[in-house]
């Protein structure tokens, strides 16, 4: 299975930050790659789908970037309302699978 | 309104089994995959299953193959997840979620996500 590695795994910050997150697959996945967003009882929410496209509803200071084996979340200009865990998932074959995750909390 | 809801979580013994079963409506399930992920208590979100919308093909982790089998019914648009042997490390709250396929007019690709979620349901194995 391909592993997916996040990092940071927390990282702290505040409202108004640029905060950036990074995924790396264990082999090239080219642009097949999405971020989720994970608040604790809720479900999670898709961001970001194909590496870089903005799921519809989503607000536009969450970007994606990356292709191959490196990925990166860019979250600008941090809302309240974006303290949360940040998950990748590769869809690239079967098994799927997530990164660990990334916490950003509050500084 | 596109909705997923979970159900038949619970507490049961290790080694017993449970069914999960999630219910669809406000779209047209029999044309979508469907996926099971879990998230075990202060863990990480793990994706656990997909089946293929006609219900012929199946993956599993390596963590619940053999143990879990997932399966669906798409006149009644539902799909469910069969958990047994079930161990203290199953407990989790489980969710199903849609597979949605996207095309990118850019690159002439299609991706595939998870665009709709259910809630969970809670699944606790203890003695």
């Amino acid at each position: 299975a391909i592993q997916m590695t996040q990092s940071p795994s927390s990282l702290s910050a505040s409202v108004g930050d640029k905060v950036t997150i990074t995924c790396r697959a264990s082999q090239d996945i080219s642009h097949d790659l999405g971020w989720y967003q994970k608040k604790p009882g809720k479900a999670p929410n898709l961001l970001i789908y194909g590496a870089s496209s903005l799921q519809s509803g989503v607000p536009s200071r969450f970007s994606g970037s990356g292709s191959g084996t490196d990925f990166t979340l860019t979250i600008n200009n941090l809302q309240p309302e974006d303290f949360a865990t940040y998950y990748c998932l590769q869809d690239y074959n079967y098994p799927r699978t997530f990164g660990q995750g990334t916490k950003v909390e509050t500084k | 309104e596109v909705q997923l809801l979970e159900s038949g979580g619970g507490l049961i013994q290790p080694g017993g089994s449970l069914t999960l079963s999630c219910a669809a409506s406000g779209f047209t399930f029999s044309n979508f995959d469907m996926t099971w992920v879990r998230q075990a208590p202060g863990k990480g979100l793990e994706w656990l299953s997909v089946i293929t919308a006609s219900g012929a093909a199946t993956y599993y982790a390596d963590s619940v193959k053999g143990r879990f089998t997932i399966s669906r019914d798409n006149l009644g648009n539902t799909v469910y997840l069969h958990l047994s042997s079930l161990r203290a490390e199953d407990t989790a709250t489980y969710y199903c979620a849609k597979d949605n396929d996207y095309y990118d007019h850019r690159s002439g690709s299609y991706y595939d996500a998870n665009d709709v979620w259910g809630q969970g349901t809670m699944v606790i194995v203890s003695s």
